[in-house]
């Protein structure tokens, strides 16, 4: 079975400076997804950003953008200029591939931009 | 596009009591997940849909809950009888058929509260 692991509770950034949110996982799979969500106070779950094991490039979305170290099984997000809507629990998720895929969740981390 | 509607958004009951959630899908979406997301923990799996057929439902406690999905398009989750453990907020997603990555599109989510 695969884990997902976030080790930190909880983050705190100036607004316009950069942060980064770590994520391990477990897996004995050689190809899988990764992806981060985020869900804003009282809102819904959105995703932020998706890595295919496969590709060895990092993704980038905008501001964000992830460190995937396949042999670590590290995914860690960074995020450039923060600003107040960061605010939110991110989610780090993990998903097998195949049609009866399904995601598997870490805790999260609770991470508050300072104005 | 509309996304994924889900009633109530909130719900007190006290234990013992029988409860029921919502949820219509995105337009054309084959695949409906429910998951459970007790506070500060990740949301988990608790039973996937693939159009109106059950593809996994391991971590669904049928002793009390029950899930059905009639013509393949809203979904109902039911949980009899309550007990204080199952406040949470439910969230259901969908995915497109046969999707290349495992991208789930989130509703809003329903609190429930049990005294």
């Amino acid at each position: 079975a695969q884990t997902v692991t976030q080790s930190q509770p909880e983050m705190s950034v100036q607004e316009a400076e950069t942060v980064t949110l770590s994520c391990t996982y477990d897996t004995s799979e050689n190809n899988y997804y990764l992806f981060w969500y985020k869900q804003p106070p009282s809102r819904q779950m959105i995703l932020v950003i998706r890595q295919e094991a496969y590709k060895q490039q990092n993704a980038t979305e905008n501001r964000f953008s992830v460190n995937f170290q396949k042999a670590a099984k590290s995914f860690s997000l960074k995020i450039s200029d923060s600003q107040l809507g960061d605010t939110a629990m991110y989610f780090c998720a993990f998903s097998n591939t195949g049609a009866n895929s399904k995601l598997t969740f870490g805790k999260g981390i609770t991470l508050s931009v300072r104005p | 596009e509309a996304g994924v509607a889900q009633s109530p958004r909130y719900k007190i009951i006290e234990k013992r009591q029988s409860v029921a959630f919502w949820c219509n899908p995105i337009s054309g979406h084959a695949t409906l997940y429910w998951y459970q997301q007790i506070l500060g923990q990740g949301p988990k799996l608790l039973i996937q849909f693939q159009n109106n057929g059950v593809v996994d439902d391991s971590q669904l406690p049928k002793d009390r809950f029950s899930a059905e999905r009639l013509k393949g398009v809203d979904s109902t989750l039911k949980i009899q009888p309550a007990k204080l453990e199952d406040s949470a907020v439910y969230l259901c997603a969908s995915s497109p058929p046969r999707p290349l990555i495992d991208e789930q599109y989130f509703g809003p989510g329903t609190r429930l509260t049990v005294t």
